[in-house]
């Protein structure tokens, strides 16, 4: 029972364009998410996070944005770094979990210069 | 930001041994940990939940007796791997918050070989 899904497992960008990366829950219970970036051998690191109770948070070339209607939410980063190659990960918190994430599957981002 | 370490990064160990894996926040005092666990190519799958003072919570398929875990103090938790056996190699990683509602930070990891 997959709760959090990024159906995309790639994504290409040109350095200075927008990348956009999608994340899809399924529990109505989520009331936090956040995006996380992790280098292969490493531990993932927080970028930025939204309570269920905006549709937007921003934060210098990052802004996440959340369509609770359609359980949606999705990063972009503006303009796109090559230094923001990685593998990009959303998680959701909520209900009674204490702080538990359930995390997708993961997006590889790959900005060429 | 907050600081989570990890101890060792790697380690590679013979099937049979028992591995410890230590998890400390450094800059902040953590009454909740998280262990995950990931294999190539795949995502963070929690494991259990470390709680100061009382029992780890696991989740439904890990084993309690094979993955001991114990948060001895607010800065603390370690994940002991008992018997380990090839299947177990993996990347486990911890996570803290300062509370259970808190944003979690992780530590770098700890990749485990399991001859």
């Amino acid at each position: 029972d997959q709760q959090v899904k990024q159906n995309s497992p790639s994504l290409s960008v040109q350095e200075g364009r927008i990348s956009i990366l999608n994340c899809d829950y399924t529990n109505s219970m989520f009331d936090y998410f956040l995006w996380y970036k992790k280098y292969p051998a490493e531990g993932p690191t927080f970028l930025i996070s939204i309570s269920s109770i905006k549709d937007k948070n921003e934060d210098g070339r990052f802004t996440v944005f959340l369509n609770k209607s359609a359980k949606h939410l999705s990063l972009h980063i503006v303009p796109s770094q090559p230094g923001d190659s990685a593998v990009y990960f959303c998680a959701a918190r909520g209900g009674t979990s204490y702080g538990k994430l359930t995390f997708g599957q993961g997006t590889i981002l790959t900005v060429h210069p | 930001g907050a600081v989570v370490s990890q101890h060792p990064s790697w380690v590679i160990c013979k099937s049979g041994t028992s591995v410890k894996i230590e998890c400390r926040s450094l800059d902040f005092q953590a009454t909740t940990m998280f262990w995950y666990r990931q294999f190539p190519k795949q995502s963070l799958m929690l494991m259990a939940t470390s709680n100061e003072g009382s029992k780890a919570t696991y989740e439904q398929g890990v084993e309690k007796d094979k993955f001991l875990i114990n948060h001895a103090s607010l800065t603390l938790s370690t994940l002991t791997v008992t018997s380990a056996h090839p299947e177990d190699s993996s990347f486990y990683i911890c996570s803290a918050g300062r509370g259970s509602t808190d944003t979690q930070y992780f530590g770098p990891g700890t990749r485990l070989t399991v001859l």
